[in-house]
Protein backbone atom coordinates (compact mmCIF):
# COMPACT_ATOMS: atom_id res chain seq x y z
CA UNK A 1 0.00 0.00 0.00
CA UNK A 2 1.42 3.08 -1.04
CA UNK A 3 1.33 5.50 2.03
CA UNK A 4 0.56 9.13 0.23
CA UNK A 5 -0.49 8.78 -3.07
CA UNK A 6 -1.80 11.57 -5.99
CA UNK A 7 -3.82 11.35 -9.05
CA UNK A 8 -2.38 12.05 -11.82
CA UNK A 9 1.09 11.35 -11.95
CA UNK A 10 1.44 13.28 -15.25
CA UNK A 11 -1.06 16.21 -16.10
CA UNK A 12 -0.61 17.89 -19.85
CA UNK A 13 -3.31 20.44 -20.23
CA UNK A 14 -4.04 24.38 -22.65
CA UNK A 15 -3.87 27.27 -20.95
CA UNK A 16 -7.10 28.56 -19.00
CA UNK A 17 -8.06 25.08 -18.46
CA UNK A 18 -8.96 23.92 -14.61
CA UNK A 19 -7.73 20.94 -13.45
CA UNK A 20 -7.52 18.88 -9.57
CA UNK A 21 -4.73 16.52 -8.65
CA UNK A 22 -5.61 14.63 -5.93
CA UNK A 23 -3.94 13.28 -2.75
CA UNK A 24 -5.09 10.21 0.11
CA UNK A 25 -2.95 9.24 2.62
CA UNK A 26 -3.15 6.19 4.76
CA UNK A 27 -1.46 6.50 7.32
CA UNK A 28 -3.76 7.97 10.01
CA UNK A 29 -2.11 11.45 9.44
CA UNK A 30 -3.87 14.62 10.82
CA UNK A 31 -1.49 17.15 8.86
CA UNK A 32 -1.43 17.33 5.18
CA UNK A 33 0.60 19.62 2.36
CA UNK A 34 0.89 20.75 -1.28
CA UNK A 35 4.23 21.26 -1.97
CA UNK A 36 5.37 22.86 -5.32
CA UNK A 37 8.88 22.08 -7.32
CA UNK A 38 9.78 24.18 -10.40
CA UNK A 39 12.05 23.81 -13.28
CA UNK A 40 15.09 24.91 -11.23
CA UNK A 41 14.10 22.18 -8.90
CA UNK A 42 13.51 24.02 -5.49
CA UNK A 43 11.08 22.92 -3.50
CA UNK A 44 8.45 25.54 -1.83
CA UNK A 45 5.69 24.66 0.35
CA UNK A 46 1.93 25.90 -0.68
CA UNK A 47 -0.50 24.92 1.71
CA UNK A 48 -0.97 22.99 5.27
CA UNK A 49 -3.68 21.72 6.27
CA UNK A 50 -4.56 20.49 9.61
CA UNK A 51 -7.62 18.42 11.02
CA UNK A 52 -9.39 19.69 7.58
CA UNK A 53 -8.30 23.59 8.74
CA UNK A 54 -6.06 25.35 6.64
CA UNK A 55 -3.18 26.32 8.57
CA UNK A 56 -0.66 27.47 6.01
CA UNK A 57 -1.07 29.48 2.95
CA UNK A 58 2.11 30.64 1.28
CA UNK A 59 1.62 33.24 -1.29
CA UNK A 60 0.24 31.51 -4.30
CA UNK A 61 -2.38 33.21 -6.20
CA UNK A 62 -5.73 32.85 -5.37
CA UNK A 63 -6.27 30.21 -8.95
CA UNK A 64 -4.81 27.38 -6.42
CA UNK A 65 -7.49 26.41 -3.95
CA UNK A 66 -6.94 23.46 -1.61
CA UNK A 67 -9.82 21.22 -0.75
CA UNK A 68 -9.62 18.72 2.14
CA UNK A 69 -13.29 16.76 2.23
CA UNK A 70 -11.23 14.63 5.16
CA UNK A 71 -8.01 14.25 6.74
CA UNK A 72 -7.26 11.43 4.86
CA UNK A 73 -7.15 13.56 1.40
CA UNK A 74 -6.34 17.28 0.36
CA UNK A 75 -6.93 17.88 -3.03
CA UNK A 76 -5.34 20.94 -5.44
CA UNK A 77 -7.50 22.62 -7.70
CA UNK A 78 -6.20 24.73 -10.23
CA UNK A 79 -7.94 27.55 -12.20
CA UNK A 80 -7.30 29.27 -15.44
CA UNK A 81 -3.80 27.26 -15.58
CA UNK A 82 -0.80 29.45 -17.08
CA UNK A 83 2.39 28.28 -18.65
CA UNK A 84 4.46 29.06 -15.12
CA UNK A 85 2.17 26.80 -13.44
CA UNK A 86 3.93 23.83 -15.26
CA UNK A 87 5.94 22.24 -12.04
CA UNK A 88 6.14 18.82 -9.94
CA UNK A 89 3.25 19.39 -7.08
CA UNK A 90 3.90 17.05 -4.32
CA UNK A 91 1.40 16.17 -1.57
CA UNK A 92 2.70 15.03 1.85
CA UNK A 93 1.28 14.04 5.32
CA UNK A 94 2.94 14.08 8.83
CA UNK A 95 1.40 13.17 11.85
CA UNK A 96 0.67 16.40 13.09
CA UNK A 97 2.24 19.60 12.99
CA UNK A 98 5.27 18.99 15.05
CA UNK A 99 8.46 18.18 14.46
CA UNK A 100 7.54 14.87 12.89
CA UNK A 101 9.06 13.01 10.16
CA UNK A 102 6.75 13.87 6.66
CA UNK A 103 6.02 11.47 3.97
CA UNK A 104 5.84 12.50 0.49
CA UNK A 105 4.09 11.34 -2.72
CA UNK A 106 5.72 10.45 -5.88
CA UNK A 107 4.27 13.84 -7.40
CA UNK A 108 2.30 15.35 -10.27
CA UNK A 109 4.40 16.65 -13.17
CA UNK A 110 1.87 19.50 -14.43
CA UNK A 111 2.55 20.38 -18.19
CA UNK A 112 0.88 23.64 -19.34
CA UNK A 113 0.75 24.29 -23.15
CA UNK B 1 13.38 30.66 9.00
CA UNK B 2 16.96 30.19 9.57
CA UNK B 3 19.17 29.44 6.55
CA UNK B 4 21.14 26.28 5.45
CA UNK B 5 24.66 25.89 3.53
CA UNK B 6 25.33 23.23 1.69
CA UNK B 7 28.05 22.19 -0.92
CA UNK B 8 26.27 21.90 -3.90
CA UNK B 9 27.54 18.31 -4.63
CA UNK B 10 29.66 15.97 -3.52
CA UNK B 11 31.12 12.72 -5.00
CA UNK B 12 31.63 9.28 -2.91
CA UNK B 13 32.79 5.46 -4.07
CA UNK B 14 30.45 2.96 -3.21
CA UNK B 15 30.96 0.82 -0.31
CA UNK B 16 32.97 3.71 1.57
CA UNK B 17 31.44 6.38 4.46
CA UNK B 18 30.38 9.75 3.32
CA UNK B 19 29.96 12.99 5.22
CA UNK B 20 27.23 15.55 4.27
CA UNK B 21 28.45 19.23 5.77
CA UNK B 22 25.56 21.63 6.72
CA UNK B 23 26.25 24.75 8.68
CA UNK B 24 23.43 27.25 9.85
CA UNK B 25 25.71 29.74 12.25
CA UNK B 26 21.79 31.52 12.85
CA UNK B 27 19.81 28.26 14.55
CA UNK B 28 17.62 29.01 17.38
CA UNK B 29 17.63 27.26 20.41
CA UNK B 30 14.25 25.91 19.44
CA UNK B 31 15.24 24.83 16.03
CA UNK B 32 15.48 20.86 14.75
CA UNK B 33 17.93 20.14 12.15
CA UNK B 34 16.00 17.59 9.69
CA UNK B 35 17.50 15.75 6.67
CA UNK B 36 15.66 14.47 3.87
CA UNK B 37 16.55 13.29 0.65
CA UNK B 38 15.05 13.51 -2.84
CA UNK B 39 16.21 10.47 -5.41
CA UNK B 40 15.76 11.16 -9.23
CA UNK B 41 11.88 11.24 -10.29
CA UNK B 42 10.59 11.20 -6.43
CA UNK B 43 9.17 12.92 -3.77
CA UNK B 44 11.81 13.62 -0.82
CA UNK B 45 12.34 11.06 2.00
CA UNK B 46 12.79 11.72 5.25
CA UNK B 47 16.47 10.57 6.44
CA UNK B 48 16.96 11.79 10.04
CA UNK B 49 16.55 14.50 12.66
CA UNK B 50 17.92 15.77 16.08
CA UNK B 51 18.22 18.67 18.51
CA UNK B 52 21.01 18.61 20.39
CA UNK B 53 22.87 15.15 20.66
CA UNK B 54 24.08 12.65 18.11
CA UNK B 55 20.95 10.62 16.47
CA UNK B 56 21.40 7.00 14.88
CA UNK B 57 18.63 5.64 12.91
CA UNK B 58 18.91 2.31 10.24
CA UNK B 59 19.40 5.14 7.57
CA UNK B 60 22.42 7.19 8.76
CA UNK B 61 23.86 9.47 11.96
CA UNK B 62 23.77 12.97 12.28
CA UNK B 63 26.62 14.50 14.15
CA UNK B 64 25.38 17.86 15.74
CA UNK B 65 28.71 20.47 16.80
CA UNK B 66 28.43 21.34 20.24
CA UNK B 67 27.45 24.95 19.20
CA UNK B 68 24.98 23.91 17.10
CA UNK B 69 26.31 25.81 14.14
CA UNK B 70 26.81 22.48 11.71
CA UNK B 71 25.91 19.62 11.26
CA UNK B 72 26.79 16.58 9.47
CA UNK B 73 24.61 13.36 7.77
CA UNK B 74 26.38 10.52 8.03
CA UNK B 75 25.95 7.51 5.61
CA UNK B 76 27.93 4.39 6.49
CA UNK B 77 28.20 2.58 3.60
CA UNK B 78 27.35 4.21 0.46
CA UNK B 79 25.57 2.37 -2.54
CA UNK B 80 24.73 3.21 -5.86
CA UNK B 81 20.84 3.95 -4.48
CA UNK B 82 21.94 6.43 -1.72
CA UNK B 83 22.85 8.61 -4.93
CA UNK B 84 20.11 12.01 -4.88
CA UNK B 85 19.67 15.13 -3.70
CA UNK B 86 20.36 15.55 -0.15
CA UNK B 87 18.64 18.73 2.07
CA UNK B 88 19.42 20.17 5.70
CA UNK B 89 16.58 22.16 6.75
CA UNK B 90 15.74 23.44 10.06
CA UNK B 91 12.20 23.38 11.71
CA UNK B 92 10.81 25.88 14.43
CA UNK B 93 10.41 23.99 17.10
CA UNK B 94 6.41 24.01 17.39
CA UNK B 95 7.02 22.76 13.16
CA UNK B 96 3.79 24.49 12.21
CA UNK B 97 5.68 25.71 9.22
CA UNK B 98 6.03 23.23 7.22
CA UNK B 99 9.93 22.52 5.48
CA UNK B 100 12.01 24.98 3.81
CA UNK B 101 14.06 23.08 1.35
CA UNK B 102 17.01 25.06 0.48
CA UNK B 103 19.51 24.03 -3.01
CA UNK B 104 20.64 20.83 -0.98
CA UNK B 105 23.59 18.59 -1.94
CA UNK B 106 24.02 16.25 -5.00
CA UNK B 107 25.58 12.73 -3.49
CA UNK B 108 27.22 11.09 -6.70
CA UNK B 109 27.91 7.79 -6.29
CA UNK B 110 30.78 6.21 -7.84
CA UNK B 111 31.09 2.08 -8.29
Amino acid sequence: DTAVSQTPKYLVTQMGNDKSIKCEQNLGHDTMYWYKQDSKKFLKIMFSYNNKELIINETVPNRFSPKSPDKAHLNLHINSLELGDSAVYFCASSHDQGNTEAFFGQGTRLTVV
Amino acid sequence: DAKTTQPNSMESNEEEPVHLPCNHSTISGTDYIHWYRQLPSQGPEYVIHGLTSNVNNRMASLAIAEDRKSSTLILHRATLRDAAVYYCILREGGGADGLTFGKGTHLIIQP
